[in-house]
């Protein structure tokens, strides 16, 4: 199910080193996945998306990497800077043609300087 | 281009006073639209989503009611506000018919006293 009632775990991270945050979908049936970004006070962005044919996918200094067998789901931020602080968010679209897309608990990303 | 607004951006209501708020999408024809909820430090948790005009699916039971009474608008209401449903709502919307990313409005803060 949604973990919306947990307060959102932290991770902390110096500035220049890489980030990996990790996430764990509840359906095996998923076949699509999303992690966006959420600054304070604002909606969620799109960062990158992966389909479940998939097991890694790379952008612009981020990486997904998917494993279908352990339901894990991890973003991977090269050179974290302090525009990287934000809570990041895995969201998983139960089902192929099914409409619904439900988001995990969310980890905020801390950058020390 | 596309684009999704969503209003008031705040809003502060007393126990007991109706709500509405307003999402419209611009660009796009026939999106499936979300209404999302979040507490203040926690995730997301869906709401409601609509596939077509006067189509809407509840996720969950609770006082507020969503409608979809054009295309490209989406209504969330309570008739009668509880101290609970105060929040960081977010209106989104992906294109309808087809897995893909969703784009969130900038969101609106509802405070109930």
């Amino acid at each position: 199910g949604e973990n919306v009632g947990l307060h959102l775990p932290t991770l902390s991270v110096q500035e220049g080193d890489n980030s990996i945050i990790n996430c764990a979908y509840s359906n095996s049936a998923s076949d699509y996945f999303i992690w966006y970004k959420q600054e304070s006070g604002k909606g969620p962005q799109f960062i990158i998306d992966i389909r479940s044919n998939m097991d890694k996918r790379q952008g612009q200094r981020v990486t997904v990497l998917l494993n279908k067998t352990v339901k894990h789901l991890s973003l991977q931020i090269a050179a974290t800077q302090p525009g990287d602080s934000a809570v990041y968010f895995c969201a998983e679209n139960l089902e192929a043609g099914d409409d619904k897309i439900i988001f995990g608990k969310g980890t905020r990303l801390h950058i020390l300087p | 281009s596309q684009t999704i607004h969503q209003w008031p951006a705040t809003l502060v209501q007393p126990v007991g006073s109706p709500l509405s708020l307003e999402c419209t999408v611009e660009g796009t024809s026939n999106p499936n639209l979300y209404w999302y909820r979040q507490a203040a430090g926690r995730g997301l948790q869906l709401l409601f989503y609509s596939v077509g005009i006067g189509q809407i699916s509840s996720e969950v039971p609770q006082n507020l009611s969503a409608s979809r009474p054009q295309d490209r608008q989406f209504i969330l209401s309570s008739k009668k506000l509880l101290l609970s449903d105060s929040g960081f709502y977010l209106c989104a919307w992906r294109a309808g018919g087809r897995t893909g990313e969703l784009f969130f409005g900038e969101g609106s803060r509802l405070t109930v006293l």
